[in-house]
Order: structure tokens, then C-alpha cells, then sequence
């Protein structure tokens, strides 16, 4: 069974671009999760999906950051326009329905740079 | 909120040494308590995960992780350290947040294994 995928995993763009993740969940999974780390830093919750319905975006930094989940599957997260603080790795997770034991199953990452 | 706190950003032990790596959290709830592991190149993977139940809680590769409330902490041991447990260790709580699982994690500690 394929794992959490993520696409690309590097990126670099230059300040003022716009630069679109996407995430593969596990299939079947209906939570879905983003994640980012700023260097040095420790990981973040960004927000969190059911299928297509964002249950929580409390962690979104601030309206150049979009996400998306079309159709409860693929999800994708855009940042538009890309300033320097947004440097990092963003991780996605997804997870089955159920208590909060449930384990989320992390991506390999995508390392965004913007220069 | 819950707060997760890792203390020692990075630790070395020779090989075949004790690993022990440091974890305290607060949380006003009853907390679900984990650990993953981040090989280089890789995702993040589950190590072990506490819930309910038994406070000791065995996970891959030989670590285990033992929940101790009076204390708030869930610091993470291995009796014998191997040169391929060298990666990041990363501590994470969360709660029964609408049935699903919202990570709040420490800043994550990097474990170097010395030949």
C-alpha cells in the first residue's frame, strides 16, 4: 500500500512567486493534515481536513496560503505571493477516522526555499 | 494549550550506550503522548504512542517510552544504542480533538550514535 506522497520535494522560488504542494493521502484516509517547519524550529499544525471540508485552519499563517482538497482526495496547499518567512518544510499527514490515538502517517516533506 | 518540551536539541551517545532522550508536555486534558522518528531523506515515522493503559509503552526497534503524569514527562529510552538509531526524535501531544488527531510537537532532538 503506498504511502503519504508528496510533490515536489524541493522547491525553489523566487520571492513573490507562487508555488503550489500537493499531497497524496493514504487511500481511504479522511483526515488529512498540514504540517510546516521553519528551520530550527518546531512543527506546526497548519490545518486539518475531513474528505473535502476544512475542520480546522487555525494554524494557517495568513491569507497568501491557500489549501484545497478536491474531492476528499488529493489535497494541495499554494502560497501566493511567497515571502521569505515562508522557508520550510511542510509535511502532510493523513489518518483514519477515529479517537485521538489514531496514528497520522507523515509524508517525506516538501523543502520549499524562497530566495 | 498543550506545549510539548524537548530537552537537548542534540544528543550523542557512544554505540551500544543508554538513549535517553527528554520529553515533558502540559496539557489540560488527558493527553495522547507519542514519539517519531526522522531518518535522513525520510518522512516521519511512528515509534510508539501512549493512549490509555499500561504507563510503559514498547515501540519499533527497540525503544520504549514510559508516561508519567506526576512528572508530565514521556522521555524516550533505548538500553543500547546502534549506529542506525542516528536521525531526529520528535515528541508529540495531542488530544480527542472532534475525533481526530491534531500533533502539537517539541522542537525535536537530534541523536548522533559515536562509533
Amino acid at each position: 500500500e503506498a504511502g503519504v506522497t508528496q510533490f515536489p520535494s524541493h522547491s525553489v522560488i523566487e520571492k513573490g512567486q507562487t508555488v503550489t504542494l500537493r499531497c497524496d493521502p493514504i487511500s481511504g484516509h479522511d483526515n488529512l493534515y498540514w504540517y510546516r517547519r521553519v528551520m530550527g524550529k518546531e512543527i506546526k499544525f497548519l490545518l486539518h481536513f475531513v474528505k473535502e471540508s476544512k475542520q480546522d485552519e487555525s494554524g494557517m499563517p495568513n491569507n497568501r496560503f491557500l489549501a484545497e482538497r478536491t474531492g476528499g482526495t488529493y489535497s494541495t496547499l499554494k502560497v501566493q505571493p511567497a515571502e521569505l518567512e515562508d522557508s520550510g518544510v511542510y509535511f502532510c499527514a493523513s489518518s483514519q477516522t477515529g479517537q485521538g490515538g489514531t496514528e497520522a502517517f507523515f509524508g517525506q516533506g516538501t523543502r520549499l526555499t524562497v530566495v | 494549550a498543550q506545549s510539548v518540551t524537548q530537552l537537548g536539541s542534540h544528543v550523542s551517545v557512544s554505540e551500544g550506550a543508554l538513549v535517553l532522550l527528554r520529553c515533558n508536555y502540559s496539557s489540560s486534558v488527558p493527553p495522547y503522548l507519542f514519539w517519531y522518528v526522522q531518518y535522513p531523506n525520510q518522512g516521519l515515522q511512528l515509534l510508539l504512542k501512549y493512549t490509555t493503559g499500561a504507563t510503559l509503552v514498547k515501540g519499533i526497534n527497540g525503544f520504549e517510552a514510559e508516561f508519567k503524569k506526576s512528572e508530565t514527562s514521556f522521555h524516550l529510552t533505548k538500553p543500547s544504542a546502534h549506529m542506525s538509531d542516528a536521525a531526529e526524535y520528535f515528541c508529540a501531544v495531542s488530544d480527542l480533538i472532534q475525533g481526530a488527531q491534531k500533533l502539537v510537537f517539541g522542537q525535536g532532538t537530534r541523536l548522533t550514535i559515536n562509533p
